[in-house]
């Protein structure tokens, strides 16, 4: 069963602007990872943030994590047309699984 | 590099046929391995995932099965196909604990 869910389902901007990304769960967790899909592809992992950690930063994204929410958030900065994906938050709890959300249609128009 | 082979890349089956599909991970010794099946426009769910040879955890009730007969294989198998098999399915790995998934390109299974 799914336990993240993310916020907007889609999301449409222009590029060159911001898209922010948000993710609750319910349960305890050991990490929360955010992956990028391309349509009809498999996912791509972007960045994970443990449990103990609040923010993150790979190059154009920005990642938040709030334990006591229960919450994340997943910022990318100045986008492109090829940012144009579907992103999903999945947390893991260390029991050998992960419970991805339905994920967010991002559409960045050139 | 490390790898992961899922075929066939897209299928079309009758209802009541079997299926096998198949995914191999190269590169990579004693990996955690996952079958998820994606709906059109939806998240992932977890179908089976494994631990090492011959371990299978199920986590949804289904017609579906999955067997591991070797280290780096994976195989989803289904004796009899129901209409609401049809999805993408994809095939990951992860190296235990705190360590991100990697996926396959996964198989789009039509079921007529």
């Amino acid at each position: 069963s799914q336990q993240g869910e993310e916020d907007p389902q889609a999301l449409s901007i222009q590029e060159g602007e911001n898209a922010t990304m948000n993710c609750s769960y319910k349960t305890s967790i050991n990490n929360l990872q955010w992956y990028r899909q391309n349509s009809g592809r498999g996912l791509v992992h972007l960045i994970l943030i443990r449990s103990n950690e609040r923010e993150k930063h790979s190059g154009r994204l920005r990642v938040t994590l709030d334990t006591s929410k229960k919450s994340s958030s997943l910022l990318i900065t100045a986008s492109r047309a090829a940012d144009t994906a579907s992103y999903f938050c999945a947390t893991d709890d260390n029991n050998n699984d992960m419970r991805f959300g339905a994920g967010t249609r991002l559409t960045v128009k050139p | 590099s490390q790898t992961i082979h899922q075929w066939p890349a897209t299928l079309v089956q009758p209802v009541g046929s079997p299926l096998s599909l198949e995914c191999t991970v190269e590169g990579t010794s004693n990996p955690n391995l996952y079958w998820y099946r994606q709906a059109a426009g939806r998240g992932l769910q977890l179908l089976f995932y494994s631990v090492g040879i011959g371990q299978i955890s199920s986590e949804v009730p289904q017609n579906l099965s999955a067997s591991r007969p070797q280290d780096r294989q994976f195989i989803l198998s289904s004796k009899k196909l129901l209409l609401s098999d049809s999805g993408f399915y994809l095939c990951a790995r992860q190296m235990g604990g705190n360590q991100p998934q990697h996926f396959g390109d996964g198989t789009r299974l039509s079921i007529l």
